[in-house]
């Protein structure tokens, strides 16, 4: 079992509806989960993070944590194109720097 | 607004030869990761330093991989003798001095590594 998974997609979506993007991770010891954006050619970019159970929001976007299912997910309403993309599922490891990348799931918005 | 500094963008090289990439972390920023990102892997840690001193580098080849952090502002990693499978592209991150270990990582542009 890999440490984060990710459905790998790809997940399209036509342009103004939800995007739910799905992570599960084996650590049960972790703290805090991130979601990352990585445009292709580009670097991964911070978009989001939860620590605590329940959801966040963030304009467009809004983070999921369930620790007890070891279950965190991401939506985006109302998806744009340029929200296409690969969303990476990010979760340092127990008590550590050790941050582990799930495999990505790539977003492709039509519009 | 601070980034993290990565050279070369791209490399080419032979298989065999030796291959340098470094990362200049942000003024500030005392914790540095490698990764390397595949189309099959994703994004895998390969080491990861805090103020200079190698935390973890587990992740990383020891035969033909190295890491070294010389001085605050400058991170290294070295491939010799670099094999095709090598391929891939390289990030750097760094985060914050002071950060807990639950910060978001701040990630340099990546240097494309390609070994024929």
């Amino acid at each position: 079992q890999k440490e984060v998974e990710q459905n790998s997609g790809p997940l399209s979506v036509p342009e103004g509806a939800i995007a739910s993007l799905n992570c599960t991770y084996s650590d049960r010891g972790s703290q805090s989960f991130f979601w990352y954006r990585q445009y292709s050619g580009k670097s991964p970019e911070l978009i989001m993070f939860i620590y605590s159970n329940g959801d966040k929001e963030d304009g467009r976007f809004t983070a999921q944590l369930n620790k007890a299912s070891q279950y965190v997910s991401l939506l985006i309403r109302d998806s744009q194109p340029s929200d296409s993309a690969t969303y990476l599922c990010a979760v340092p490891n127990t008590g550590g720097f050790k941050t582990i990348f799930g495999a990505g799931t790539r977003l492709f918005v039509k519009a | 607004d601070a980034r993290v500094t990565q050279t070369p963008r791209h490399k080419v090289t032979e298989m065999g030869q030796e291959v340098t990439m470094r990362c200049q972390p942000i003024l500030g920023h005392n914790t540095v990761f490698w990764y390397r990102q595949t189309m099959m892997q994703g994004l895998e840690l390969l080491a990861y330093f805090r103020n200079r001193a190698p935390l973890d580098d587990s992740g990383m080849p020891k035969d033909r991989f190295s890491a070294e952090m010389p001085d605050a502002t400058l991170a290294t990693l070295k491939i010799q003798p670099s094999e095709p499978r090598d391929s891939a592209v390289y990030f750097c991150a760094s985060v914050p001095k002071g950060s807990g270990p639950n910060s978001p990582l701040h990630f340099g542009n990546g240097t494309r590594l390609t070994v024929t």
